[in-house]
């Protein structure tokens, strides 16, 4: 069945260090999103990539969305103690959004 | 304006029994959806509802169920609870006029514990 794959499932980073995060579909996406989850929180809306192989920037967080629209990344350039928590991507295909199982970042200070 | 509210935030059942939850999307917006989260698993797609209809269904058992009102305020329901039922429940609404994937609104959640 489908399946959106995200790695790593764990992150550790040093305050200042860069982040990735990357997730890769079995089927071609209509477009994906991307959420972050604080710990104890519900998940927030960050983004959506539509086009194949567009890039979007939010201050220090970068997003990619592959040409073939099957995979797409988020990178956080200098992680802040802020930046903890859960990143999740969602593709939309077949009528419903399939989430990725999620990076679970730590930022150590 | 107010948030998506779920109730119950917190319920313990035990094994067997039956559970309802509930959810008031934002006001305004007609579309409610639903996701477990489990650790292992991340969150899984249970159903979808719009304007009182289900618009479409994930990968899970006829024990869970769900449906919405004409005021878009949406319920599921989880019969003959199994432990591995335990999890957080998630409703999210959606903007009107964003068709099937404007961005998702979340609640808090009701987590559930199945003894």
């Amino acid at each position: 069945g489908q399946q959106v794959m995200q790695i790593p499932q764990y992150q550790h980073v040093q305050e200042g260090e860069d982040f990735t995060t990357y997730c890769n579909s079995s089927t071609t996406l209509s477009n994906i999103q991307w959420y972050k989850q604080r710990p104890g929180g519900h998940p927030v809306f960050l983004i959506q990539l539509v086009k194949s192989g567009e890039v979007k920037k939010q201050k220090r967080l970068t997003f990619q969305f592959g040409e073939a629209k099957k995979n797409s990344s988020l990178h956080i350039t200098a992680t802040q103690t802020t930046d903890v928590g859960t990143y999740f991507c969602a593709g939309y295909t077949g009528n419903q959004f399939y989430f990725g199982t999620g990076t679970s970042l730590t930022v150590i200070p | 304006k107010a948030g998506v509210t779920q109730t119950p935030r917190y319920l313990i059942k035990t094994r067997g029994q039956q559970v309802t939850l509930s959810c008031s999307p934002i006001s305004g917006h007609r579309s409610v959806s639903w996701y477990q989260q489990t650790p292992g698993q991340g969150l899984q797609f249970l159903f979808e509802y719009f304007s009182e209809t289900q618009r479409n269904k994930g990968n899970f058992p006829g024990r869970f169920s769900g449906r919405q009102f004409s005021n878009s305020r949406s319920e599921m329901n989880v019969s003959t609870l199994e432990l591995g039922d335990s999890a957080l429940y998630l409703c999210a609404s959606r903007l009107p006029g964003t068709g099937l994937t404007g961005e998702l609104f979340f609640g808090e959640g009701s987590r559930l514990t199945v003894l």
